[in-house]
C-alpha cells in the first residue's frame, strides 16, 4: 500500500511569512510529484509538480524533492490571506499516471 | 474549453436508492479516475479508466461500478446506496503523455441518509 504522509497541521502563520508543508511518501519508484490546493468547497487545482531532485520555482511558491530521503516540500514566500488553503500533496508513478494523495494540511494565514 | 464537468453538483438520496454520477471532459485526455473525498481522509482512488474502453479498481472500490462511455465521459454508479458513500465525489482527467498532471472537476456532493 503506496502512503504519502504530510505534516497534520493545522498551519497558522502571519502575512508575509514564510510557510513550510512537508510530506514523505513510502514508494521509492515514484517519478512525480504534486502540491494541489484545495479551497473550501472547491475542487483541488495544481499550484506546483516535480519531477527531479531539487528545487522548483514558480512565483511566491517553492517545491523541493530529496528522492533519497522520500521527502517533497513547498515553501509559500510572502504568505497572503488568499493563500489560506488545504495543501495536498500527491505522488505518482507509472503508466497509469494513479496518484496517491496525502490526507492534506489546512495553511491559515492571518492579516 | 470547459475542461472537467461533473453532473449533479449536489444530490441527497435514501439507503438502497441507485444513482450515476457523471463526468466528461473536453480536452482529449485519454485517462480519467473518480475519487472520493472525506473529511480527514484525503482522497481516495474509486475507479480509474486509463484509457478508452478499460476500466480498474483503485483503493476503495467496493459498492461502486463504472462505465467508460467512450473518450470524453466516464460514469460512477452506486447500485444501493448506503450512509458511508456520502462523500464528495470528484472526477479527473490526464493527457497521459510524458510529464502530465490530473485536473479535477467541481464534485459531487452526496448524502446518503
Amino acid at each position: 500500500q503506496k502512503e504519502v504522509e504530510q505534516n497534520s497541521g493545522p498551519l497558522s502563520v502571519p502575512e508575509g511569512a514564510i510557510a513550510s508543508l512537508n510530506c514523505t511518501y513510502s514508494d521509492r519508484g515514484s517519478q512525480s510529484f504534486f502540491w494541489y490546493r484545495q479551497y473550501s468547497g472547491k475542487s483541488p487545482e495544481l499550484i506546483m509538480s516535480i519531477y527531479s531532485n531539487g528545487d522548483q520555482e514558480d512565483g511566491r511558491f517553492t517545491a523541493q524533492l530529496n528522492k533519497a530521503s522520500q521527502y517533497v516540500s513547498l515553501l509559500i514566500r510572502d504568505s497572503q490571506p488568499s493563500d489560506s488553503a488545504t495543501y495536498l500533496c500527491a505522488v505518482g508513478g507509472g503508466s497509469n499516471y494513479k496518484l496517491t494523495f496525502g490526507k492534506g494540511t489546512l495553511l491559515t494565514v492571518n492579516p | 474549453n470547459a475542461g472537467v464537468t461533473q453532473t449533479p453538483k449536489f444530490q441527497v438520496l435514501k439507503t438502497g436508492q441507485s444513482m450515476t454520477l457523471q463526468c466528461a471532459q473536453d480536452m482529449n485526455h485519454n485517462s480519467m479516475y473518480w475519487y472520493r473525498q472525506d473529511p480527514g481522509m484525503g482522497l481516495r482512488l474509486i475507479y480509474y479508466s486509463a484509457s478508452e474502453g478499460t476500466t480498474d479498481k483503485g483503493e476503495v472500490p467496493n459498492g461502486y461500478n463504472v462505465s467508460r462511455l467512450n473518450k470524453r465521459e466516464f460514469s460512477l454508479r452506486l447500485e444501493s446506496a448506503a450512509p458511508s458513500q456520502t462523500s464528495v465525489y470528484f472526477c479527473a482527467s490526464i493527457r497521459g503523455q510524458g510529464h502530465d498532471t490530473q485536473y479535477f472537476g467541481p464534485g459531487t456532493r452526496l448524502t446518503v441518509l
